[in-house]
């Protein structure tokens, strides 16, 4: 059965530092998100890309995190520096359809700033 | 701006017993409606959806349901079982042309053997 893929699994990082977690969407889907889910709440978005181009980042804290899907297939999410706030879930999702039907999640990235 | 509100925060039933989760929406123009369960570690995993021209659907035991009018859906398990203890999210997808889903705060449903 065809997966979202995450890498790492789980990150701690110092404050200030810089953290990259990976994403390989299911074969064929065009677009991808990013969530970050909070302990004890919901997912919220903070990047979605339509093939390559970013189309939602109204939530994407510009000044410290960026995301890119260069070839339109994997996908790198960073954090510079890492605040002790950014300790989250980092969720990948991708869905097959231009509007996004069903989205299909990885395992998340747990990452801890200490 | 676009909401979800999910209720319970918490559920917990006998083995046996059936269990209802119910949210409500305000975007009116939402159209999609997906539930997800996410076990302690793990990522969620999409376990039943409905879209808004349809009113009920059922997959074996877990059934949803939507109200238009009213702005809300619920999740219905029956014959709950001991796998079935985790936290369940439900989700809508919002009236932009990105396909946004907006999450609930999610339950975390405890089923007692």
């Amino acid at each position: 059965e065809a997966e979202v893929a995450q890498s790492p699994r789980y990150k701690i990082t110092e404050k200030s530092q810089a953290v990259a977690f990976w994403c390989d969407p299911i074969s064929g889907h065009a677009t991808l998100y990013w969530y970050r889910q909070i302990l004890g709440q919901g997912p919220e978005l903070l990047v979605q890309f339509q093939d390559e181009s970013v189309v939602d980042d109204s939530q994407l804290p510009k000044d410290r995190f960026s995301a890119e899907r260069l070839k339109g297939v994997d996908s790198t999410l960073k954090i510079q520096p890492a605040e002790l706030g950014d300790s989250a879930m980092y969720l990948c999702a991708s869905s097959p359809g231009a509007l996004g039907t069903e989205a299909f999640f990885g395992q998340g990235t747990r990452l801890t700033v200490v | 701006g676009e909401n979800v509100e999910q209720h319970p925060s918490t559920l917990s039933v006998q083995e046996g017993d059936s269990a209802v989760i119910k949210c409500t929406y305000s975007d009116s123009a939402s159209n999609y409606f997906p539930w997800y369960k996410q076990e302690l570690g793990k990522g969620p995993q999409l376990i039943i959806d409905i879209r808004s021209n349809v009113g009920e659907k059922k997959d074996q035991r877990i059934a949803v349901t939507l109200n238009k009018t009213a702005k809300h859906f619920s999740l219905h398990i029956t014959e709950t079982q001991p796998e079935d203890s985790a936290v369940y999210f439900c989700a809508a997808r919002g009236s932009s042309n990105t396909g946004k889903l907006i999450f609930g705060q999610g339950t975390t449903l405890q089923v007692k053997p």
